[in-house]
C-alpha cells in the first residue's frame, strides 16, 4: 500500500512563502493532488500536477514533483491569512490516499 | 459547481444505536466515497462505490455498511454505533470510470457517540 507523510504544523507570517512538503512511498497515480481544507468545511481541490511532470505553477501556488525522491511539495508565495488552513496531498489511481495534513497558521 | 451535501452537519446518538449518514451529489458522477477524519490520520477510506447498487471496501470497513440505490444517494450506517466511531465523517464523489479524477467533498458530519 501507499504511505503518505507530511509534517503536522507549518507557521509563517504574512507576506512570507510557505512551503509544504509531502513524501510517500510508492505512487502509479497518474495525477497527484494538493487540496485545502478551511476550518468546519469539507476539503476542496486546490491544484494538482500530472505524474510525468517536475513542476506547475498556478499564480502564488507552485507545486514541485520529484519523483526520484518521492518527494511533492506546495509552495503559496506571498502567504495570506486566509491560507490559514490544513493542506492535504493525496493520490487517486488504484487506491485513495491522503497524507495526515499540514496545518498551516498564518501569523500577521 | 459540483454540490455535495451530508443530510447533517452535527448529529450526537447513543450506543448501540442505528446510525444513517445521507450524501447526495447534483453532477450525475459515478463514484462517491465515504471517508472518516481524524486529528494527525488524515482521512482514512471506510466504502466507495462506482456505480449503482455497487460498493467496495476501503480501509477501515469494519463496523460500517453502505447502500447506493440511486446514482445521486450514497448513504453510511453504522449498524451498531461505538464510542470508537465518533469523528468526522467526510462523503465525496468524483466522475469518470477511472479514479484518477479529483474528489469534490460535502462539507462533513461530525458524529459523537455518547
Amino acid at each position: 500500500g501507499e504511505d503518505v507523510e507530511q509534517s503536522l504544523f507549518l507557521s509563517v507570517r504574512e507576506g512570507d512563502s510557505s512551503v509544504i512538503n509531502c513524501t510517500y512511498t510508492d505512487s502509479s497515480s497518474t495525477y497527484l493532488y494538493w487540496y485545502k481544507q478551511e476550518p468546519g468545511a469539507g476539503l476542496q481541490l486546490l491544484t494538482y500536477i500530472f505524474s510525468n511532470m517536475d513542476m506547475k505553477q498556478d499564480q502564488r501556488l507552485t507545486v514541485l514533483l520529484n519523483k526520484k525522491d518521492k518527494h511533492l511539495s506546495l509552495r503559496i508565495a506571498d502567504t495570506q491569512t486566509g491560507d490559514s488552513a490544513i493542506y492535504f496531498c493525496s493520490f487517486h489511481g488504484q487506491n485513495f490516499v491522503f497524507g495526515p495534513g499540514t496545518r498551516l497558521s498564518v501569523l500577521p | 459547481d459540483v454540490k455535495v451535501t451530508q443530510s447533517s452537519r452535527y448529529l450526537v446518538k447513543r450506543t448501540g444505536e442505528k446510525v444513517f449518514l445521507e450524501c447526495v451529489q447534483d453532477m450525475d458522477h459515478e463514484n462517491m466515497f465515504w471517508y472518516r477524519q481524524d486529528p494527525g490520520l488524515g482521512l482514512r477510506l471506510i466504502y466507495f462505490s462506482y456505480d449503482v447498487k455497487m460498493k467496495e471496501k476501503g480501509d477501515i470497513p469494519e463496523g460500517y455498511s453502505v447502500s447506493r440505490e440511486k446514482k445521486e444517494r450514497f448513504s453510511l450506517i453504522l449498524e451498531s454505533a461505538s464510542t470508537n466511531q465518533t469523528s468526522m465523517y467526510l462523503c465525496a464523489s468524483s466522475q469518470g470510470s477511472q479514479f484518477n479524477q479529483p474528489q469534490h467533498f460535502g462539507d462533513g458530519t461530525r458524529l459523537s457517540i455518547l
